[in-house]
C-alpha cells in the first residue's frame, strides 16, 4: 500500500532563510508525487508535481522539488521564505496508470519568523 | 474558471441529524474524489467516482456514509444519524480525465461539519 511520510510536523524558519520539507514515500514501482500547501480555513492548493521524468521540478511561488528513487524522498525546497508561505505544506502520492485516490502524510506546519 | 465549489462551508448539526455536503467539481473534469480531514487522523480518502461511476469507496465508513454522482456537475456525501466524532472538514477534490495524462487533483475549499 501506498504511504508518506512527513518526519517533521512543525518547521519554524526565519524570513529570508532557505527552507527544506522532508518527505518520504513508500510505493511499488514509480509514483506521482505532489506538494500541496493549505493556508488557514482554506482547501488544498497544489504547489508542484513530479511524474516520471526530471528528479528536479518546479512549482509555483519558487518552490521545488527533487525526486530521489534511491531514498525513496520527495524533498520540498524554497531559497528564501517569505512570510505569506507560513502554512501547512502536505506531501501525497497517487498510483501511476489508475490516477486514483492520493494517499497525503500529516502534514508540516510552517511558521515563518521575523 | 470557479474551482471547485463545495456548499455549505459551514454545518452544524445535532447528534443523530442527517448532513448532506455538496460538491461541483471544474467543469470538464471527470473524476470527483471527497476526503475527510482531521486532526488526529489527517487527510483520509473516502471515495471516488469516474464519469460518474462509483470506482473506490474503500476509505467510506460501512454505516452511516453514502455518497452520489447523480451527474457530472455535482455530487454529495450524506451522513445519516451524525455522531460527533464525524466532525471534520469534508473536502471535495477534481480532476481530469486519465487521457488527459494529468493526475494531478484539485480540491476545493471544505465544508466544516460540527455535529453537538
Amino acid at each position: 500500500a501506498q504511504s508518506v511520510t512527513q518526519p517533521d510536523a512543525r518547521v519554524t524558519v526565519s524570513e529570508g532563510a532557505s527552507l527544506q520539507l522532508r518527505c518520504k514515500y513508500s510505493y511499488f514501482g514509480t509514483p506521482y508525487l505532489f506538494w500541496y500547501v493549505q493556508y488557514p480555513r482554506q482547501g488544498l492548493q497544489l504547489l508542484l508535481k513530479y511524474y516520471p521524468g526530471d528528479p528536479v521540478v518546479q512549482g509555483v511561488n519558487g518552490f521545488e522539488a527533487e525526486f530521489s528513487k534511491s531514498n525513496s524522498s520527495f524533498h520540498l525546497r524554497k531559497a528564501s521564505v517569505h512570510w505569506s508561505d507560513w502554512a501547512v505544506y502536505f506531501c501525497a502520492v497517487g498510483q501511476q496508470g489508475t490516477g486514483s485516490k492520493l494517499s497525503f502524510g500529516k502534514g508540516a506546519k510552517l511558521t515563518v519568523s521575523p | 474558471n470557479a474551482g471547485v465549489i463545495q456548499t455549505p462551508r459551514h454545518k452544524v448539526t445535532g447528534k443523530g441529524q442527517e448532513a448532506t455536503l455538496w460538491c461541483e467539481p471544474i467543469s470538464g473534469h471527470s473524476a470527483v474524489f471527497w476526503y475527510r480531514q482531521t486532526i488526529v487522523q489527517g487527510l483520509e480518502f473516502l471515495t471516488y467516482f469516474r464519469n460518474q461511476a462509483p470506482i473506490d469507496d474503500s476509505g467510506m465508513p460501512k454505516e452511516r456514509f453514502s455518497a452520489q454522482m447523480p451527474n457530472q456537475s455535482h455530487s454529495t456525501l450524506k451522513i445519516q444519524s451524525t455522531q460527533p466524532q464525524d466532525s471534520a472538514v469534508y473536502l471535495c477534490a477534481s480532476r481530469r480525465g486519465l487521457g488527459s495524462f494529468s493526475y494531478e487533483q484539485y480540491f476545493g475549499p471544505g465544508t466544516r461539519l460540527t455535529v453537538l
